[in-house]
């Protein structure tokens, strides 16, 4: 299994400019989820989904967008990239139910300019 | 409201000795979980440990234990016989109800407590 996987590691956009984050799971998880880690701030949910074709907004979903069309991948698109949205970002999976820890990717730290 | 509150944003441990990170909750749901993550420097968030709200017992994991007390609502994480490698931030962290459909999958975090080891 290689878990949770993320890319990329790294990124620096312009403020304007628009990309995607990439997230996939191979462990069949129906729970999916984006947090912006800033420091001091901890982890702050962005997007979630509770399988696929199934999303909603989180803590703080303003400038990114999300589409859950398989089970497996849970894409993050920043619109319009802003100065704001420099920070780290985790992508998570987990089973339903409330015991079941999530399983978070590696993370992607991104620098806006 | 914060729901979950981790009120030491910085802690120093002498190896070998035990150590409690302080989490206290806020939730008016009767179901609910509580987890334990660490973060090293290089960036991964590691899973400790997990407490149900029906729990009898506080959660072990090797090293790891979690003093609930609910009444008290709290979770603390101690950490027995401190090691150089247990320096990381660690979280507390909620799930409110019963973890299935809509945002009960959700897990909210605290700010975190950053935990130094010193030889």
């Amino acid at each position: 299994n290689a878990g949770v996987t993320q890319t990329p590691k790294f990124q620096v956009l312009k403020t304007g400019q628009s990309m995607t984050l990439q997230c996939a799971q191979d462990m069949n998880h129906e729970y999916m989820s984006w947090y912006r880690q800033d420091p001091g701030m901890g982890l702050r949910l962005i997007h979630y989904s509770v399988g696929a074709g199934i999303t909603d907004q989180g803590e703080v979903p303003n400038g990114y967008n999300v589409s859950r069309s398989t089970t497996e991948d849970f894409p993050l698109r920043l619109l319009s990239a802003a100065p704001s949205q420099t920070s780290v970002y985790f992508c998570a999976s987990s089973y339903a139910g409330r015991s079941y820890e999530q399983y978070f990717g590696p993370g992607t730290r991104l620098t806006v300019t | 409201a914060q729901k979950i509150t981790q009120t030491q944003p910085g802690m120093f441990v002498q190896e070998k000795e035990a150590v409690t990170l302080d989490c206290t909750y806020d939730t008016s749901d009767p179901s609910y979980g509580l987890f334990w993550y660490k973060q090293p420097s290089s960036g991964e968030m590691i899973f400790l440990i997990y407490q149900g709200s029906y729990d009898q017992q506080n959660a072990t994991e090797g090293r790891y234990s979690l003093n609930f007390q609910k009444a008290r609502k709290s979770a603390n994480l101690v950490i027995s016989a401190s090691q150089l490698g247990d320096s990381a931030m660690y979280f507390c962290a909620m799930r409110e109800g019963d973890g299935y459909g809509g945002s009960q999958g959700n897990l909210i975090f605290g700010k975190g407590t950053k935990l130094s080891v010193k030889p």
